[in-house]
């Protein structure tokens, strides 16, 4: 069964510094990723995907997040918080087993400081 | 409108009442799925359906019943609720293949008392 993992329960930057937020994921096969992304009050919105190919893929609002398979992972990186950015993230993994069950993880939540 | 519709976004239930929580989408998708978000434990999976005629139990079910009234409808029932319901409840699509992620509601916040 897959599952994911991100170590970080909150992590706090200053606005302009650049962010990398952690996760793990375990799976068989080639596993479906996902980076989602929770504001206060608001449900998850997809960042950002990878199924196969380029292993550094971009996302929405500036994000991009790098697939090693050597490591199970799949960080998201941002060069530069904004204040806006402060929200909970989501790292997901998907299977194609049971019919395509989507996994997530607990989430890290950022905090900005100016 | 938004793609995917909850309501209520708020309720307020006794222990021991029967609630629903309605989900309409307008995405077009054969795929509905019912999380419960806790904090420190993220999205966990209650119900899933595939099309109207397949509905899936996930891995936190019991105390939990849906129904697929439709393509575009699906609600999350809780027969008899219990304080260790209270949480914050997604709805979610996706198409067929789920490549594109999943589209998610703003969430129903249900306080069991």
């Amino acid at each position: 069964a897959q599952s994911v993992t991100q170590p970080d329960i909150h992590i706090t930057v200053s606005e302009g510094a650049s962010l990398e937020l952690r996760c793990n994921y375990s799976y068989g096969a080639t596993p479906y990723l996902f980076w989602y992304v929770q504001s206060p009050g608001q449900g998850l919105q997809l960042l950002l995907k990878y199924f196969s190919g380029d292993t550094l893929v971009q996302g929405i609002k500036g994000f991009e997040a790098e697939f090693k398979r050597s490591q199970s992972s799949f960080n998201l990186r941002k060069p530069s918080v904004h204040w806006s950015d402060a929200a909970e993230y989501f790292c997901a993994v998907g299977a194609l087993s049971g019919g395509f069950k989507t996994i997530f993880g607990a989430g890290t939540r950022l905090f900005v400081k100016a | 409108d938004a793609d995917v519709t909850q309501t209520p976004r708020n309720r307020i239930t006794k222990t021991g009442k029967r609630i629903m929580l309605e989900c309409s989408q307008t995405k077009g998708h054969d795929r509905m799925y019912w999380y419960r978000q806790d904090p420190g434990l993220g999205l966990r999976l209650i119900y899933y359906s595939f099309d109207v005629k397949d509905i899936n139990k996930g891995e936190i079910s019991d105390g939990y019943s849906v129904s697929r009234q439709a393509q575009a409808k699906f609600s999350l029932s809780l027969e008899s609720a219990i304080p260790n319901q209270t949480a914050l409840y997604f709805c979610a699509t996706s198409d067929s293949t789920a490549n594109y992620g999943y589209t998610f509601g703003s969430g129903t916040r249900l306080t069991v008392v």
